[in-house]
């Protein structure tokens, strides 16, 4: 079955670029969307962006400055780039398989582990 | 900015029945919302229950399940066990996706 493992550093410094990178095991990442979530430490789970294999995104407003999300159908992987980063975006990170058929059914149903990201000098 | 608000807490004893909500600033849920649903248990990652307002996954136990309710997406747990003790979230689509504060559901 589809699995998907976060991977990246364990720690950013405060003003510098967090990355991640997704890969996706057990399937094709072609014909879906990948999305990004987060959620600080004791807080709520919140949307960072997503991209089709084909490489259209949407990213959520309060973030769209600063995130970038990007695929590499090669490797199976997608990946996230935050740039500007400060204490605020400490969190777990999480991607996760969005299926939408166009018109009627949306869904995120696969997720990976997440990984812990702090953001510290 | 839309806000999405779900119960901070609810309380429920083994056996009973008890049902979640999740509300939007920008007025009444719809099927348009493509609500979605979500468990979370301390330490793991959330996991999906609900799609689409009314759609299980395929590993989704049965006594869940999810509608619209009043203006509100809801999330019905029936014959409630002690395991379903955990964080519940739902996702409404609303342009970006957004989430609620979350629910924590306590089994006692």
């Amino acid at each position: 079955q589809v699995q998907l493992q976060e991977s990246g550093p364990g720690l950013v410094k405060p003003s510098e670029t967090l990355s991640l990178t997704c890969t996706v095991s057990g399937g094709s990442l072609i014909t879906y969307y990948w999305t990004w979530f987060r959620q600080a430490p004791g807080k709520g789970l919140e949307w960072i962006g997503l991209i089709h294999s084909g490489g259209n995104t949407a990213y959520s407003p309060s973030l769209k400055s600063r995130v970038s999300i990007s695929v590499d159908t090669s490797r199976n992987q997608f990946s996230l780039r935050l740039n500007s980063v400060t204490a605020a975006d400490t969190a777990v990170y999480y991607c996760a398989r969005y299926v939408w058929d166009g018109s009627s059914s949306a869904a995120f149903d696969i997720w990976g582990h997440g990984t812990m990201v702090p953001v510290s000098s | 900015q839309t806000v999405v608000t779900q119960e901070p807490s609810l309380t429920v004893s083994p056996g009973g029945t008890v049902t979640l909500t999740c509300a939007s600033s920008t007025g009444a849920v719809t099927s348009g919302y493509y609500a979605n649903w979500f468990q979370q248990k301390p330490g793991q990652a959330p996991r999906a229950l609900i799609y689409s307002t009314t759609n299980k996954h395929s590993w989704t136990p049965a006594r869940f399940s999810g509608s619209l309710l009043g203006g509100r997406a809801a999330l019905t747990l029936s014959g409630v066990q002690p395991e379903d003790e955990a964080d519940y979230y739902c996702l409404l689509y609303s342009g970006p996706w957004v989430f609620g504060g979350g629910t924590k559901l306590t089994v006692l």
